[in-house]
This record gives structure tokens, C-alpha cells and sequence, in this order.
């Protein structure tokens, strides 16, 4: 089974500054997703950016980027000029490629990322 | 607009009743999903559906049930046989658009034990 390791439980960082969150997951397959939702205080839970491992070039939407290790399953999300609005849970998650078609996303505990005006 | 609706945002469950979330979805997602999220956890499958009269268990499911009669809608039945129910739970759906295929998000209920 696999399993998605956040050792971060909380991080804050200076608005304007960036900010890396560390995700680790364990897996013997060769062909899966990765992703960072994000949950606000509304607990609404939000896409941030997905990884296909399959891809070398690292993932970047905006102001948000991956650095994603496959040999060292690793997959960190950076934030740059973080603002009041990125203050929220964040979750890593994996799901495998293949399989039956189900969609069982696999998450790690979440960090929690304070922004500091 | 195009979402997926849970209700009751709060729900209270007395010792050895049953209780019904509901989840409809106006996206014309054919998979459903029923995630648990307790304190300082991350999320948890309890069940799923790919298509309509069909459903499978997830991690959790032991204590819950569901139903998919129709396509919008994926009600979880929280069980007296639940020992431990109170959770926020979080009901989502997808469509298959290959790579770039993704969860959405109801906004959740939270269920308490009174």
C-alpha cells in the first residue's frame, strides 16, 4: 500500500517571502499522479497543482511549483510571494495510474502554513 | 452554476441513530466519492461509485452505507454500528478527462455525537 508522509504539521512564512512544503510517499509503482490540495479555513478543499511521474519537467501553476524527485519520492511544493490568501491546510496526495478506474487518492496528515503580514 | 451541494453543513447524531448526509452533484460526473477527515488527519475513502447502482468500499467503510439510485446524487448513511462518527465528511466527484482528470469538492458536513 502506498503512504504519503508530510513531516511538516505546521510552517509560517513572511507574506511576500516563499516558502517549501516536503512531502515523501512510498510506492513500488513506476506510473502514478501526485498532487497539493489546499484547504482554507472553509475546510473547502481546493486543487493546487498535479505531478504525473511519468513527466520530468516539474509542474508550475503561477506562483506555485513542484520539485518532484522520483528516485527519492519526494515532491515538494514550493510558494512564492506568499500572500494572506495561501494561509490554509495543505494536503499531499498520490493516486496510481492504472488500476481499476477507481480514484483512490491516497493523503498525507497536512501541514498547516500560516502567512505573517 | 455547476458544483456539488452537501447538506446539512452540521449534523448531531444521538447514541444508536442513523443519519443521512446528502451529496448531489449538477456536473455530470459519473464517479462519486465519501472522504472522512478527523482532527490533524488527512483524508480517508469510506466509498465510492463509478457509475450509477454500482459502489465499493473504500479504507473505512465499516459503520457507513450508501446508495446511487441516480447520478447527481451519492447519500452516505452514517450506521449505529459507527462508533465513532464524528468527523468532517467530504463528498466529491470526477469526470474522466484523461491526465488532467481531477476531484471536486463538495463543502462538507460535520457530524457531532450529541
Amino acid at each position: 500500500a502506498q503512504t504519503v508522509t508530510q513531516s511538516q504539521p505546521e510552517m509560517s512564512v513572511q507574506e511576500a517571502e516563499t516558502v517549501t512544503l516536503s512531502c515523501t510517499y512510498d510506492t513500488s509503482e513506476s506510473d502514478y499522479y501526485l498532487f497539493w490540495y489546499k484547504q482554507p479555513p472553509s475546510r473547502q478543499m481546493i486543487l493546487v497543482i498535479r505531478q504525473e511521474a511519468y513527466k520530468q519537467q516539474n509542474a508550475t501553476e503561477n506562483r506555485f511549483s513542484v520539485n518532484f524527485q522520483k528516485a527519492a519520492k519526494s515532491f515538494s511544493l514550493k510558494i512564492s510571494d506568499s500572500q494572506l490568501g495561501d494561509a490554509a491546510m495543505y494536503f499531499c496526495a498520490y493516486r496510481s495510474f492504472g488500476g481499476a478506474g477507481s480514484y483512490q487518492l491516497t493523503f498525507g496528515k497536512g501541514t498547516k502554513l500560516s502567512v505573517i503580514p | 452554476d455547476g458544483g456539488i451541494t452537501q447538506s446539512p453543513k452540521y449534523l448531531f447524531r444521538k447514541e444508536g441513530q442513523n443519519v443521512t448526509l446528502s451529496c448531489e452533484q449538477n456536473l455530470n460526473h459519473d464517479a462519486m466519492y465519501w472522504y472522512r477527515q478527523d482532527p490533524g488527519q488527512g483524508l480517508r475513502l469510506i466509498y465510492y461509485s463509478q457509475i450509477v447502482n454500482d459502489f465499493q468500499k473504500g479504507d473505512i467503510a465499516e459503520g457507513y452505507s450508501v446508495s446511487r439510485e441516480k447520478k447527481e446524487s451519492f447519500p452516505l448513511t452514517v450506521t449505529s454500528a459507527q462508533k465513532n462518527p464524528t468527523a468532517f465528511y467530504l463528498c466529491a466527484s470526477r469526470i474522466r478527462q484523461g491526465a488532467r482528470e481531477k476531484l471536486f469538492f463538495g463543502s462538507g458536513t460535520q457530524l457531532s455525537v450529541l
